[in-house]
């Protein structure tokens, strides 16, 4: 069965210092998609990234950066230099192919809180 | 701007209650679909629509019912509020097709009382 498991439940740093936030993931397809999302403490979804199963690159956009491992089955988010903004509980999620007609359904894993101190 | 509305934003029932949650999108998107959150839990769907007249049940869809008769709204009703049922429901769409990227409505704050 198609799972994501995010073991860090909570992390506290101090501005500035680099985070990671892990994601592991299960799947029986070979296609498929990871997304990031961004649940700021006023509660609402943003959607960070989406990368697909055949993209191994890594991402950078700004001080967030993206690494996927298929070898691993892992697809970890990092922030460079924290910000008090950055605090918020992280979602990776895993959108299933077209394996068992549940097409484009996320499965989430359960957050990761991370607290930014200044 | 196309977005995703939810309405009510906050809602207080009372047990035994039947109540809809609605969801707009002026995206055109024909997926849809419902979540709900609850500490410890992440997020987990509840029903999901694909279409006019297409609806399917999701992980945990006991207790609850959609409708889609139009492509921008997909309510959501609890046949018989129970405590259990207190959560925070998010409404989400995507473009057709698998592995497209959903986007989120601002959530529903339901407390069933």
């Amino acid at each position: 069965a198609q799972k994501v498991t995010q073991a860090q439940t909570e992390i506290s740093v101090v501005e500035k210092e680099d985070v990671t936030l892990d994601c592991v993931y299960e799947t029986r397809d070979t296609t498929y998609y990871l997304f990031w999302y961004k649940q700021p403490p006023s509660g609402e979804l943003v959607f960070l990234i989406r990368r697909n199963s055949f993209d191994e690159q890594n991402e950078i956009s700004g001080r967030y950066s993206w690494n996927f491992q298929k070898s691993t089955s892992s697809f970890n988010f990092t922030i460079t230099a924290s910000q008090v903004v950055d605090s918020a509980v992280y979602f990776c999620a895993l959108s299933e192919g077209d394996y068992g007609g549940s097409q484009g359904n996320l499965i989430f894993g359960k957050g990761t809180k991370l607290s930014v101190k200044p | 701007d196309a977005e995703i509305t939810q309405s009510p934003r906050h809602k207080i029932t009372e047990t035994g209650r039947q109540v809809t949650l609605a969801c707009h999108q002026t995206w055109n998107h024909n997926n849809m679909f419902w979540y709900r959150q609850d500490l410890g839990h992440g997020l987990r769907l509840i029903h999901y629509s694909y279409g006019v007249q297409d609806t399917n049940k999701g992980e945990v869809s006991d207790g609850y019912s959609v409708s889609r008769s139009n492509t921008e709204d997909l309510p959501l009703t609890l046949e018989s509020a129970a405590s259990s049922q207190t959560s925070v429901y998010f409404c989400a769409s995507s473009e057709s097709g698998a592995l497209e990227t959903q986007y989120f409505g601002p959530g529903t704050r339901l407390l069933v009382l």
